[in-house]
């Protein structure tokens, strides 16, 4: 079936510092999403990605869509101790017309003050 | 904007009894609502695709006798995990589609199940 492969597993950066993770994929996603899940919390939208190439920001976050449309990054600016979560990269399948995500394995983000 | 509830957040039960989780949308209607299953330190797992009014679509893996799906109207579905086993215990997240944004995938805050 179809993975979406996520690194890293997991990171433990100085406050202040920048963070970069990304996500690929065997198959190509015409809907790349980013959550961020805390603990006992379900996730929570960050980014959507729609067309290959796309790049979008929100806030200290950017999020690239790749252009084969088979990956895609997250790069969070200037950490702060609230970041600090599981991110998951998810990528939205179309199945016998009906919608489906597909979530990575997740970078756990640890920030040090 | 869209907001799903989950209910209980977290529920302890003996084994060989049965557990109803509802998930809601609150300011929406959802057609269509899907079931996670979250082990310790895992990604989210797809386990069923429930359908206003028709059956749900299950997994690869997943028993649909064991975790009946029901999903009445457009604004509820249930989770029931009939003859729960200690294997079963995991975090459940609900997510319903909210059909007026294309992105708009809204996740439950999740249910803690523990089964001893």
């Amino acid at each position: 079936g179809q993975q979406l492969n996520q690194s890293p597993q997991s990171m433990f950066i100085q406050e202040g510092e920048d963070v970069s993770m990304n996500c690929t994929s065997s198959s190509i996603f015409n809907t790349w999403l980013w959550y961020k899940q805390d603990p006992g919390e379900g996730p929570v939208l960050l980014i959507a990605l729609y067309k290959a190439g796309e790049l979008t920001s929100n806030g200290r976050l950017t999020a690239q869509f790749g252009i084969t449309r088979k990956d895609s990054f997250l790069n969070i600016s200037a950490s702060i101790p609230s970041d600090v979560g599981i991110y998951f990269c998810a990528g939205l399948a179309t199945m016998d017309s009906s919608y489906k995500l597909i979530f990575g394995s997740g970078t756990r983000l640890l920030v040090r003050p | 904007g869209a907001v799903v509830s989950q209910h209980p957040s977290w529920v302890i039960c003996k084994s060989g009894t049965s557990v109803k989780i509802e998930c809601r949308s609150l300011d929406f209607q959802a057609t269509t609502m899907f079931w996670y299953r979250q082990f310790p330190k895992q990604s989210l797992m797809l386990m069923a695709t429930s359908n206003e009014g028709s059956k749900a679509t299950y997994e690869q893996g997943v028993e649909k006798d064991k975790f009946l799906i029901n999903h009445a109207s457009l604004t509820l579905s249930t989770l029931t995990v009939t003859s729960a086993h200690p294997e079963d215990s995991s975090f459940y997240i609900c997510s319903a589609r909210d059909v007026r944004h294309f992105n708009g995938y809204t996740f439950g805050s999740g249910t803690r199940l523990t089964v001893v």
